[in-house]
């Protein structure tokens, strides 16, 4: 079946600093994958995606290549902001699970001014 | 843009009380999802609706039942509610994966159910 894991939270950093959250994932078929980012008290937002391997997604200076020879989709962006704290989600979807978007466990990002 | 709809935005009940949690979806859109959200966990599905009828089944326990509406609107019904149940219960809708769709969900904000 589909599975995504991802590093363990809270990630504290300071502002300016670099970010990498690690999402490694298993997939029946030729999984899409993503980034969703869930802001305090309100729903998931899609963040960036990527369909194939070796694409690249990016939105708001973050960016996550597709690595299908390591399962991967590590989360990055050069320079965080205090607005950028939220918690972070990587989830996947396939053929092999009727699409149904899988998610990771989350990992929360805290910044500091 | 017009996003997906949910009500009520909290809800307190009582153990073994019933509750029912309001969608709906993006215009346009044809499937709807449900996912429950315990304290500190990701995101777990329970049900989806493509076209009004039940698509696919997660973990949704036999107490729960949903369905979709001919105006599209979804309604996830709760019964015998547990302490377990208290949860962030977002509905997502999409167009039907695997056509125009890549598995992309829209979110709504959730419901948070506490049951005391």
């Amino acid at each position: 079946g589909n599975s995504v894991t991802q590093m363990e939270g809270p990630v504290t950093l300071s502002e300016e600093a670099f970010l990498t959250i690690n999402c490694t994932y298993t997939a029946t078929g030729y999984p899409s994958l993503f980034w969703y980012v869930q802001y305090p008290g309100e729903g998931l937002q899609l963040l960036l995606k990527a369909t194939k391997a070796d694409d690249k997604g990016s939105n708001k200076g973050f960016e996550a290549t597709y690595r299908k020879e390591t399962t991967s989709f590590h989360l990055e962006k050069g320079s965080v902001q205090v607005s950028d704290s939220a918690v972070y989600f990587c989830a996947l979807s396939s053929s092999g699970g009727s699409y149904i978007p899988t998610f990771g466990r989350g990992t929360s990002l805290i910044v500091h001014p | 843009a017009a996003g997906v709809i949910q009500s009520p935005r909290h809800l307190i009940k009582e153990k073994r009380e019933t509750a029912t949690l309001k969608c709906y979806p993006i215009p346009r859109h044809d499937t709807v999802y449900w996912y429950q959200q315990g304290p500190g966990q990701d995101p777990q599905f329970l049900i989806s609706f493509y076209e009004k009828m039940q698509s696919d089944k997660g973990s949704i326990p036999d107490r729960f039942s949903a369905q979709q509406f001919s105006d599209y609107h979804s309604e996830l019904n709760m019964s015998s509610l547990e302490l377990g149940d208290s949860a962030l219960y977002f509905c997502a809708s999409s167009l039907l994966p695997g056509r125009k769709n890549t598995g992309e969900l829209f979110f709504g904000e959730g419901s948070r159910l506490t049951v005391l």
